[in-house]
């Protein structure tokens, strides 16, 4: 199975920053990663595909880069809307297989 | 718009079984691959099983093969998952998702798409 590592685990900000989540997969996944952005109690959203195409509807804030083993999100200018967990999901082969997590905190 | 609504869990006991159901609407159902996720409490993502749009390809995960059953009735745009055997470490928030289609897809897998609000499994005695 492909393992995806995702750092940091727990990152915090402060509304206006930029932030950075790295994803890394343990073999190249080509560009088939995907970003979710999970809210407590409720249930993941798509945010990205294709490792920088963005979903409809998502800020253009948010974009992603990389592509066989090492994948970034980025989100610039940080809204309070965006705190909240991040998972990569790499979609290269089954079984599917998500990062840890990486819960993005207001400092 | 594209609508899942899980059913179907509860408390169980160890060693039984629960199927779980998740109705989609918004959609055509029977032009889509759809998954099972789920997420133990406080925990991350762990994917279960797909099916492929007309039920015939269905891939699993670690977790679930042998003891997990996906399956769809596209006349009732409806997935499910039957769950066997179930242990305490099933206990988790069960989400059912689509899949994307098309040019958004590698040449076999697609990301998914839309999710539906979870049904909790709780397995205790």
């Amino acid at each position: 199975d492909i393992q995806m590592t995702q750092s940091p685990s727990t990152l915090s900000a402060s509304v206006g920053d930029t932030v950075t989540i790295t994803c890394r997969a343990s073999q190249s996944i080509n560009i088939w990663l995907a970003w979710y952005q999970q809210k407590p109690g409720t249930a993941p959203k798509a945010l990205m595909y294709k490792a920088s195409n963005l979903e409809g509807g998502v800020p253009s804030r948010f974009s992603g880069s990389g592509s066989g083993t090492e994948f970034t999100l980025t989100i610039s200018s940080l809204q309070p809307d965006d705190f909240a967990t991040y998972h990569c999901q790499q979609y290269h082969d089954y079984p599917y297989t998500f990062g840890q997590g990486t819960k993005l905190e207001i400092k | 718009q594209v609508q899942l609504v899980e059913s179907g869990g509860g408390v169980v006991q160890p060693g039984r079984s629960l199927r779980l159901s998740c109705a989609a609407s918004g959609f055509i159902f029977r032009k889509y691959g759809m998954h099972w996720v789920r997420q133990a409490p406080g925990k991350g993502l762990e994917w279960l099983a797909i099916t492929s749009y007309a039920g015939t390809d269905s891939f699993y995960g670690d977790s679930a093969k042998g003891r997990f059953t996906i399956s769809r009735d596209n006349s009732k745009n409806t997935l499910y998952l039957q769950m066997n055997s179930l242990r305490h470490e099933d206990t988790a928030v069960y989400y059912c998702a689509k899949a994307k289609s098309g040019a958004d897809c590698s040449s076999i897998t697609c990301p998914l798409d839309y999710w539906g609000q979870g049904t909790l499994v709780i397995v205790s005695s």
